[in-house]
């Protein structure tokens, strides 16, 4: 059965930091991998997809890598700000007792000081 | 934004009613799929819709019931509710079943 983890649970850096938050999958068979926003309150916000063939992705300061054989995914998140507070979540879809159904982390919750 | 809307955005409710949750979409996605969010357990999926009246179990479906008698919406039913189904709903559409998902804004639900 797929697991995904997500570490660190919470974390509370300075404004302009750089900073990785990771993801782990048990399971490296997977199809693709996709990291969301989640505000306090509100629903998802896609930020990027990573199918099983890509390395990587990038959309503005953020950027996503994927290495399925160690079954790690790291989001970086260049010099943070304020606004990035949030939670963000990992998901997986496909392994291989799972077909096409995505598979949570339980988040890391963000909080970026001024 | 993708153009998903979730009714009621707040329901309080008491054990042993029935409840029905709307997802509404304007996208014309073929996918469409419910979840719930729980503090620890992350989001799991309940049921998925793959087409009009296509539909299938997800992780956590007991309890839980769905129909898509529309593309746009996806209802769905907790026959008799219970405390253990007080959580925020999702809904998220995807134009195929490895698309990216958007999800809606939730739905939380509280059983007294």
């Amino acid at each position: 059965k797929q697991e995904v983890t997500q570490i660190p649970a919470a974390l509370s850096v300075p404004e302009g930091e750089n900073l990785v938050l990771n993801c782990s999958f048990t399971d490296s068979a997977i199809y693709n991998l996709q990291w969301f926003r989640q505000d306090p309150g509100k629903g998802l916000t896609s930020l990027l997809l990573i199918q099983s063939s890509q390395r990587e992705q990038t959309s503005g300061r953020l950027n996503a890598s994927l290495d399925k054989s160690s079954g790690r995914s790291t989001l970086y998140i260049a010099a943070s700000q304020p606004g990035d507070s949030a939670t963000y979540l990992c998901a997986v879809r496909g392994g291989s007792y799972n077909t096409d159904k995505l598979i949570f982390g339980t988040g890391t919750r963000l909080q970026v000081f001024p | 934004d993708a153009g998903i809307t979730q009714s009621p955005r707040h329901k309080v409710t008491e054990t042993g009613t029935p409840v029905t949750l709307r997802c509404h979409q304007t996208e014309n996605h073929r996918y469409m799929y419910w979840y719930r969010q729980d503090p620890g357990h992350g989001l799991r999926l309940i049921h998925y819709s793959y087409g009009v009246k296509d539909t299938d179990k997800g992780e956590v479906s007991d309890g839980y019931s769905v129909s898509r008698s529309k593309t746009e919406d996806f209802l769905l039913t907790l026959e008799s509710a219970t405390s253990s189904q007080t959580s925020v709903y999702f809904c998220a559409i995807s134009g195929s079943s490895r698309d990216t998902q958007y999800f809606g804004p939730g739905t939380r639900l509280t059983v007294l």
